[in-house]
């Protein structure tokens, strides 16, 4: 069966950086997109940013383009979220999930369990 | 952006009856929607897509419809397991989620 593990969230002072990363399995990784979704706490969902099945394209939203960068290492089933400038506004669980399709567009089929990201002084 | 609305924010229903839950788009999606189902401290599951298509698993009590601007979540004779935050989600241009809507037991 599908299993995305999160892994990376923590404490951070504003204006740090931080790595956040996505074990896949279950599933032929490399066919897929890949998408970040986060939700602050007590909030709703807020799609982050995807990646294409080979990493060649990659999209964001304009609360973080410029300053996050999503990535994938095929041979190694994993996703990553690299995070810089980090804003209290970016305190949120954030999801590693998996696209429906190769390019990344359409739906998100699965989910992982997700990991906290607390950004704080 | 396309803005997503869902209504009511919370609907109190008693178990076994049917709820229907709402979903306004600003401008026209297609048929290019989902619904997603979470529980306090679990990640989303996908429910529908498609507007209409129920994904692996999920019970023919939910259903979906609409197109364009205008979408519904329905389920029926509700049980226990059914009570939880729902969103909807466009993937026409992008990708936005509505705010979602609380199912609660009356």
């Amino acid at each position: 069966q599908v299993q995305l593990v999160e892994s990376g969230g923590g404490v951070v002072q504003p204006g740090r950086s931080l790595r956040l990363s996505c074990a896949a399995s279950g599933f032929t990784f490399r066919n897929y997109g890949m998408h970040w979704v986060r939700q602050a706490p007590g909030k709703g969902l807020e799609w982050v940013a995807v990646t294409s099945h080979d990493g060649s394209n990659q999209y964001y939203a304009d609360s973080v383009r410029g300053r996050f960068t999503i990535s994938r290492d095929n041979s190694k089933n994993t996703l990553y979220l690299q995070m810089n400038s980090l804003r209290a506004e970016d305190t949120a669980v954030y999801y590693c999930a998996k696209g429906h399709s190769s390019s990344g567009g359409g739906y998100i089929d699965y989910w992982g369990q997700g990991t906290l990201v607390t950004v704080s002084s | 952006e396309i803005v997503m609305t869902q209504s009511p924010a919370t609907l109190s229903v008693s178990p076994g009856e049917r709820a229907t839950l709402s979903c306004r788009a600003s401008e026209s999606v297609n048929n290019n929607l989902a619904w997603y189902q979470q529980k306090p401290g679990q990640a989303p599951r996908l429910l529908i897509y498609g507007a209409s298509t129920r994904a692996t698993g999920i019970s023919a009590r939910l259903s979906g419809s609409g197109s364009g601007t205008e979408f519904t979540l329905t389920i029926s004779s509700l049980q226990s397991e059914d009570f939880a935050v729902y969103y909807c989600q466009q993937y026409n241009y992008w990708y936005t989620f509505g705010q979602g809507t609380k199912l609660e037991i009356k």
